[in-house]
């Protein structure tokens, strides 16, 4: 049972643009979300969180938004570049689990085309 | 600068085998976790470890088997590998320190193909 869903297993923007890259979830225990990066041959790293008491962060060219009516989050690079060509996940815990209980999306392979 | 160090970058075994997967980090992380990744599938928890000699099982521990003798090391065994086993793993490690939720800090993956 997925419980963290990336339904967009890729995606290909132009550079300069905007990427949208959205996740969605069912359980309603989830509280914190995080995206990770991944690049071929390396591990991912953490790239933005949120709590689920906001509804957007920001940080620089991202921005995380969390729609929690809709268990839906999206993250925002604006504008794409191409060293954003990665693979992205998104992740999310319950304050109750912590850390142990991170659970993965099934990744969206995004494509900056120059 | 969290150092994640997986010692093996790829590794081919045979079916059978029993196979070791070493990964240490250098930040004095108390919580240390072993996940694989399939396409497809995501990255799925296989076991975590909140404190030396303390384990837990994940989602998926079926076939695998943990050691956490000192804090900076952690060991992921297969008792006996087999070829659904065949996957990329990462080890990641993380401080309760800073909250529930800190961010997991990966290292850079073992290719283990199983023939």
């Amino acid at each position: 049972d997925q419980q963290v869903k990336q339904n967009s297993p890729s995606l290909s923007v132009q550079e300069g643009r905007i990427s949208i890259l959205n996740c969605d979830y069912t359980n309603s225990m989830f509280d914190y979300f995080l995206w990770y990066k991944k690049y071929p041959a390396e591990g991912p790293t953490f790239l933005i969180s949120i709590s689920s008491i906001k509804d957007k962060n920001e940080d620089g060219r991202f921005t995380v938004f969390l729609n929690k009516s809709a268990k839906h989050l999206s993250l925002h690079i604006v504008p794409s570049q191409p060293g954003d060509s990665a693979v992205y996940f998104c992740a999310a815990s319950a304050a109750n689990f912590g850390n142990e209980k991170l659970t993965f999306g099934t990744g969206t392979r995004l494509t900056i085309i120059p | 600068d969290v150092k994640v160090t997986q010692s093996s970058r790829y590794l081919v075994k045979r079916t059978g085998e029993k196979v070791f997967l070493e990964c240490v980090q250098d930040m004095d992380h108390e919580n240390m976790f072993w996940y694989r990744q399939d396409p497809g599938l995501g990255l799925r928890l296989i076991y975590f470890s909140y404190d030396v000699k303390m384990k837990e099982k994940g989602d998926i521990p079926e076939g695998y088997s943990v050691s956490r003798e000192k804090k900076e090391r952690f060991s992921l065994i297969l008792e006996s590998a087999s070829t659904n086993q065949t996957s990329m793993y990462l080890c990641a490690s993380s401080s309760p320190e800073a909250g529930n939720n800190s961010p997991l800090h990966f290292g850079n993956g073992t290719r283990l193909t199983v023939t």
